[in-house]
């Protein structure tokens, strides 16, 4: 069972316009989530977060909606850069688990 | 750098043979996980470790992998008798206790002919 979901398997965006890549999970015990971003070859790098005591966190172009009536987060890139391209996963876990619930990935790629 | 590093970054063996593949945490972080990554598929947790203490471990090790920590700071993870299936890449990540955001190393990206 895929607890954690990405169903766009790939995004593309011009530069400069806004990113929208969404995010689903069943689990209702979730409380923290995550975004990583990845290149080929490299390891995930760590993004932004949320608790769920939060509908909204913002770090500079990065912004991360979390919607848990809806069991949806997404993340939104403004404005989009061609170093943006790459996979984003989002991530989900129950705090004091200490793992990670994967989606499958969203394959963003920005336009010059 | 202060990262977390992973050795050997590729890995080509044969059916059958054992492998061996080394994490080094980010320093301060003591608690230490191992992730697997298939084409197509998001990370999948195997195991982790807090300090040299194997706290979990996922159905997904089967009895050819194991993994160890013994000083609380390096891991290794082995795979015994490896099956075309084991190929993929092996991610290594660690975080601070009380801390929730892992980081994750570089992988090692293991290829079973």
């Amino acid at each position: 069972d895929q607890q954690v979901k990405q169903n766009s398997p790939s995004l593309s965006v011009q530069e400069g316009r806004i990113s929208i890549l969404n995010c689903d999970y069943t689990n209702s015990m979730f409380d923290y989530f995550l975004w990583y971003k990845k290149y080929p070859a490299e390891g995930p790098t760590f993004l932004i977060s949320i608790s769920s005591i939060k509908d909204k966190n913002e770090d500079g172009r990065f912004t991360v909606f979390l919607n848990k009536s809806a069991k949806h987060l997404s993340l939104h890139i403004v404005p989009s850069q061609p170093g943006d391209s790459a996979v984003y996963f989002c991530a989900a876990s129950v705090s004091g688990t200490y793992k990670y619930i994967f989606g499958t990935g969203t394959r963003l790629k920005v336009l010059a | 750098d202060t990262g977390v590093s992973q050795d050997p970054r590729h890995k080509i063996t044969k059916r059958g043979q054992n492998v061996t593949f080394r994490c080094d945490p980010i320093s301060e972080h003591n608690r230490l996980y191992w992730y697997r990554q298939t084409l197509g598929q998001g990370p999948e947790f195997l195991t982790y470790f807090q300090n040299e203490a194997q706290l979990e471990k996922s159905r997904l090790l089967s009895d050819r992998f194991s993994a160890e920590r013994p000083k609380g700071s390096f891991s290794t993870l082995e795979i015994q008798r490896t099956e075309q299936g084991d190929s993929a890449m092996y991610l290594c990540a660690s975080t601070i206790s009380a801390a929730e955001t892992q980081y994750f190393g570089p992988g090692t990206r293991l290829l079973v002919l």
